[in-house]
């Protein structure tokens, strides 16, 4: 039980383009949700948190109008990055949270490229 | 929200117990301690979580002192395949929607 979906595993874009990844929670209801970034060798940073139906909160330094989220059912949220460059190149990390005995389970991760 | 400070890394062999140690000094009270581990390009997985004393499940234990400013997860017998990166996170319990802000964590290295 407790398992979350994230979509696609690796995305590769050109520069100026927009990309979005899926986050599902396929067997339980995730009430937040939360996106993490992850350079290579260092640990993951929290982005931002959303709940379902209302706006993300966003950590500080993280610019909102760049990475859109959407939080609008309670199994799905989706990160959206836009007018992506090379340095957000990364590794995106999505986790869901609910009524689970589980803890707070994270998706597989979406390797971002941008070209 | 709890800091945590753990080794960056370890080394281990084959077969041995590793013990990997987290100080979480300002703990709070509704706070749990949980434990995740990390393969290379893969999201982070749920090993074992607990609030005082220890807890054991089919993969760990998890040893926590009475003033829970510390803990200690125990890996028996560790194989190859449990090099990886393991995290230390405290927060609020899981149906709280508590954010998760993770540390460096304990990169083990297991050798044959």
């Amino acid at each position: 039980g407790a398992v979350v979906s994230q979509h696609p595993s690796w995305v590769i874009c050109k520069s100026g383009t927009s990309v979005k990844i899926e986050c599902r929670s396929l067997d339980f209801q995730a009430t937040t949700m939360f996106w993490y970034r992850q350079f290579p060798k260092q640990s993951l940073m929290l982005m931002a948190t959303s709940n379902e139906g209302s706006k993300a909160t966003y950590e500080q330094g993280v610019e909102k109008d760049k990475f859109l989220i959407n939080h609008a059912s309670l199994t799905l949220s989706t990160l959206t990055v836009t007018s992506a460059h090379p340095e957000d190149s990364s590794f995106y990390i999505c986790s869901a949270s609910g009524q689970t005995n589980y803890g707070y389970t994270f998706g597989s991760g979406t390797r971002l490229t941008v070209v | 929200l709890a800091k945590t400070t753990q080794p960056i890394s370890m080394d281990s062999y084959e077969g041995q117990e590793v013990n990997i140690t987290c100080s979480h000094n300002n703990i709070a009270t509704n706070d749990y301690i949980t434990w995740y581990q990390q393969f290379p390009s893969q999201g982070p997985r749920f090993i074992i979580q607990g609030y005082k004393t220890k807890v054991t499940n089919e993969v760990a234990s998890l040893f926590i002192p009475a003033d829970r400013k510390s803990s200690t997860l125990s890996l028996p017998r560790v194989s190859l395949s449990d090099t990886a990166v393991y995290y230390c996170l405290v927060g609020a319990i899981y149906n709280q929607g508590g954010k998760l802000i993770f540390g460096q964590g304990t990169e083990l290295s297991v050798k044959p």
